[in-house]
């Protein structure tokens, strides 16, 4: 059964800090890795999908990578704005499109 | 007008009552989910759809049921509603095995039990 982890549970940073956001997952062949966001109350918004194929993939100040051989995936903020400020999860997807969620890492940028 | 909606927003039931959460998709997805958010336990699947006749149960399909009425309708029921059933509910769509795979979510459905 595929487990996704997702290390700290919680930051807190301040304003224009880099910050890296981890996901690891036991099972690793997977089709794809999602990752979303989600503010309090509210749905989920995809921020990133990455192909078992890729590598890694970019939007804005976003950049996700894959290594499907050690289980993890990183998510890269550049230059973090109180407006990042959200639980972000990551999801992976087997088979049948049905995806496992990681319990989330819930982001404070302080102003 | 969101791709994916869900109704009612928020509910408030009591124990034994029926319920149904209903999904509307525009994405002309095939695969529509249900799932569940709980604090501490992530998002749990209920029920997958891969089409109107292909409907399969979750990891936590207990207690509740499904209806797809449409490509672009699948509903979840609480036939008698218990207090710990009292979540956060979303639907998604994906477009697998399509170009990508990607969910799709509705903005949720609260749902409370007393």
């Amino acid at each position: 059964k595929q487990e996704v982890t997702q290390i700290p549970a919680a930051l807190s940073v301040p304003e224009g800090e880099n910050l890296v956001l981890n996901c690891s997952f036991t099972d690793s062949a997977i089709y794809n890795l999602q990752w979303f966001r989600q503010d309090p109350g509210k749905g989920l918004t995809s921020l990133l999908l990455i192909q078992s194929s890729q590598r890694e993939q970019t939007s804005g100040r976003l950049n996700a990578s894959l290594d499907k051989s050690s289980g993890r995936s990183t998510l890269y903020i550049a230059a973090s704005q109180p407006g990042d400020s959200a639980t972000y999860l990551c999801a992976v997807s087997r088979n049948a499109g049905k995806s496992t969620f990681g319990d989330g890492t819930t982001l404070t940028v302080k102003p | 007008d969101a791709d994916v909606t869900q109704t009612p927003r928020n509910r408030i039931t009591k124990t034994g009552k029926r319920i149904m959460l209903e999904c509307s998709q525009t994405k002309g997805h095939d695969r529509m989910y249900w799932y569940r958010q709980d604090p501490g336990l992530g998002l749990r699947l209920i029920y997958y759809s891969f089409d109107v006749k292909d409907i399969n149960k979750g990891e936590i399909s207990d207690g509740y049921s499904v209806s797809r009425q449409a490509q672009a309708k699948f509903s979840l029921s609480l036939e008698s509603a218990i207090p710990n059933q009292t979540a956060l509910y979303f639907c998604a769509t994906s477009d697998w095995p399509g170009r990508t795979g990607e969910l799709f979510f509705g903005e949720g459905s609260r749902l409370t039990v007393l």
